[in-house]
């Protein structure tokens, strides 16, 4: 089982509509987790980060969090074609990132 | 502006030929990571370092050598590179918070 599981993808939306990206984890220990959007041949940058269960919006995204089920999500609201890019999820484990494969989403115009 | 910077961004080497990556931040982040990144097998950390003159090895260390002497500077050096090192690769800062951020990349060919 990998430490950090995510659904590669592609994920196809359409534009205006709601993105729902999952990740699932294995070490339920862990407290910190992370978001990190990545575009075709550039660096990943952070979306957000959650520690608490429950909810964390910051404008048209939310992340969810829920330790007892060991998953985390990202929503995003009012899908625009500049979000077509590649999500990573990443789990803090023992002073380390440890990242998902990453999920492809793809807006559709 | 707060950033990360790497160079070079793009390199070609041959086998067995020295070479070193450098990475420096302008943030005064205590922490500093290298990963690579390759396709089916994500993002993987190389070495990390949580203050100057302390290191510790990531997930894939193995031919990959790392100093930390000052703060702002985390270079990653190949002594011997070989082709399964071809790869890109991110270089990180970020403080107690683990929220990392990116180098903007550098893509290695070993041939």
């Amino acid at each position: 089982q990998k430490e950090v599981e995510q659904n590669s993808g592609p994920l196809s939306v359409p534009e205006g509509a709601i993105a729902s990206l999952n990740c699932t984890y294995s070490d339920r220990g862990s407290q910190s987790f992370f978001w990190y959007r990545q575009y075709s041949g550039k660096s990943p940058e952070l979306i957000m980060s959650i520690y608490s269960n429950g909810d964390k919006e910051d404008g048209r995204f939310t992340a969810q969090l829920n330790k007892a089920s060991q998953y985390v999500s990202l929503l995003i609201r009012d899908s625009q074609p500049s979000d077509s890019a590649t999500y990573l999820c990443a789990v803090l484990r023992a002073q380390k990132l440890v990242f998902g494969q990453g999920t492809r989403l793809t807006i559709n115009p | 502006e707060a950033q990360v910077t790497q160079n070079p961004r793009y390199l070609i080497t041959v086998t067995g030929k020295k070479l070193t990556v450098t990475c420096s931040q302008n943030m005064n982040h205590e922490y500093m990571s290298w990963y690579r990144q390759d396709p089916g097998l994500g993002l993987r950390q190389i070495y990390y370092s949580m203050n100057v003159e302390v290191t510790d090895k990531g997930d894939v260390p193995e031919g990959y050598k790392v100093s930390r002497k000052e703060k702002r500077n985390f270079p990653l050096i190949l002594e011997s590179p070989s082709p399964n090192q071809t790869s890109l690769y991110f270089c990180a800062s970020y403080s107690s918070s683990y929220e990392q951020y990116f180098g903007p990349g550098t893509r290695l060919t070993v041939t």
